[in-house]
């Protein structure tokens, strides 16, 4: 069974550029969730999806982040305009129970740096 | 504030000796409490957890991890290290119940020395 793939696994941008990061969670898993780990600090929650809704949106940073999830199946999460704070790993996770009992998944994360 | 404290950036140990890694959390009710590895190249992988019950939970690759609610801690053990378990280890606390929520500590990185 696949697991959580997350893609690109490196971007390298300039400051005020337009980056979109992808999740695709474990097959039939509803709850999707994105973290971010900046530059060897905390791996901080950013949101949560159940299927295609935001469940929990309190981890964004700003109006620049905005995550989707089409059809409650992959998620993506555009940075635009990217800023240099916005450099770190960006992690997706996947899990299958709604009620937040089922193990998370992770991807191996997407790193950013911005320039 | 609900937070997660890894004292600890790096440690080095020798293979064959044994193991502690600190975590202590601030968190007002009962926590749910998670022990995650990254290795080179990988994702974050589950080693443990706790929710209720035993305050001795066993994970997978022989790790180990003790609840004290009295001192705030979930430190992780192993009583003998292999060059594998050479990587970077996170606490975490659920605080919405479950996994829905993480907060993570900084994490610690761990070497080993053959």
């Amino acid at each position: 069974e696949a697991g959580v793939t997350q893609f690109p696994s490196h971007s390298v941008i300039e400051k005020g550029q337009t980056v979109t990061l992808r999740c695709d969670p474990i097959s039939g898993h509803d709850n999707l969730y994105w973290y971010r780990r900046v530059m060897g600090k905390e791996i901080k929650f950013l949101l949560h999806f159940v299927k295609e809704s935001k469940q929990d949106e309190s981890g964004m940073p700003n109006n620049r982040f905005l995550a989707e999830r089409t059809g409650g199946t992959y998620s993506t999460l555009k940075v635009q305009p990217a800023e240099l704070e916005d450099s770190g790993v960006y992690f997706c996770a996947s899990s299958q129970v709604i009620a937040g009992t089922g193990e998370l998944f992770f991807g191996e994360g997407s790193r950013l740096t911005v320039l | 504030a609900q937070s997660v404290t890894q004292p600890d950036i790096h440690i080095t140990v020798s293979e064959g000796a044994s193991l502690e890694l600190r975590c202590n959390y601030s968190y007002g009710a009962t926590p749910y409490l998670f022990w995650y590895v990254q290795s080179p190249g990988q994702g974050l992988q589950l080693l443990l957890k706790y929710f209720s019950g035993d305050t001795l939970v066993q994970g997978i690759k022989g790790f180990e991890a003790e609840f004290k609610r009295s001192q705030s801690s979930f430190n992780l053990r192993k009583p003998s290290v292999h060059w594998s378990d050479a990587a970077e280890y996170f606490c975490a606390v659920g605080v919405t119940g479950g996994y829905n929520k993480l907060i993570f500590g900084a994490g610690t990185r761990l070497a080993v020395h053959p």
